[in-house]
């Protein structure tokens, strides 16, 4: 099966930090989405993005189908923003990575 | 898009028991997936549940474990069965409207003591 890669695994950031997460992916996936995962477990739907670019308030995210990878900006980072943040494509099933675990500190 | 509602959000469960969670989701959807989340971990596919048909399980998930229902197009059980503290989990389900992004229910923390 597909092998999904993120990095890093942790980061801590001061209010206002700028961060990029990466995504990489062992082989083509369809379905190319980013989630955040609140700290009551939820998983927020960030971006469906096969491939592009896409933006939404300070996040946006990028991805470069044809080299395997995606990327997730946050500007101006807030301590909301804290939590665990996946990656996951579909290839006979949908596949997660390991998750960035990001703490915003005020 | 698709709105899922899972219940119970929380629970906490003696050893030997079983524990069934529901999702009902707003519209008709072919495929609904159940996930696994262990502590500090990523998520793992269970099963995949088809309206009229058995569940397929992914490696190393077996139905008698994990039994799942799925009477409708719209409506999915998932049970926890005989469990111990090693089952101790987020499980999620999710669909995936026309095949492209998935959504997923809110989560069901199950403790077991």
């Amino acid at each position: 099966g597909i092998q999904v890669e993120q990095s890093p695994p942790d980061l801590i950031l001061q209010e206002g930090a700028n961060s990029t997460l990466r995504c990489n992916f062992s082989d083509s996936v369809n379905n190319l989405q980013w989630f955040h995962q609140n700290p009551w477990g939820q998983l927020i739907n960030l971006f469906y993005i096969p491939s592009g670019t896409k933006q939404n308030g300070r996040l946006s995210a990028t991805t470069v189908a044809t080299e395997r990878y995606s990327l997730l900006y946050i500007s101006s980072s807030q301590t909301t923003d804290s939590g665990v943040y996946f990656c996951a494509g579909r290839g006979s099933r949908l596949t997660f990575g390991e998750g960035t675990q990001l703490t915003v500190n005020p | 898009s698709a709105v899922i509602s899972q219940k119970p959000s929380r629970d906490i469960c003696q050893r030997g028991t079983s524990l069934t969670i529901q999702c009902q989701v707003d519209s008709q959807v072919t495929m609904m997936f159940w996930y696994r989340q262990q502590p500090g971990q990523s998520l793992t596919l269970i099963a995949t549940a088809n309206q009229g048909s058995e569940a397929t399980y992914e490696s190393g998930f077996v139905i008698d474990k994990f039994p799942i229902s799925r009477p409708n197009l719209t409506f999915s059980t998932l049970t926890v069965s005989n469990m111990s503290p090693e089952d101790s989990s987020i499980y999620l389900c999710s669909v995936e409207p026309g095949g492209t992004e998935a959504f997923f229910g809110q989560g069901t923390r199950l403790t077991v003591v």
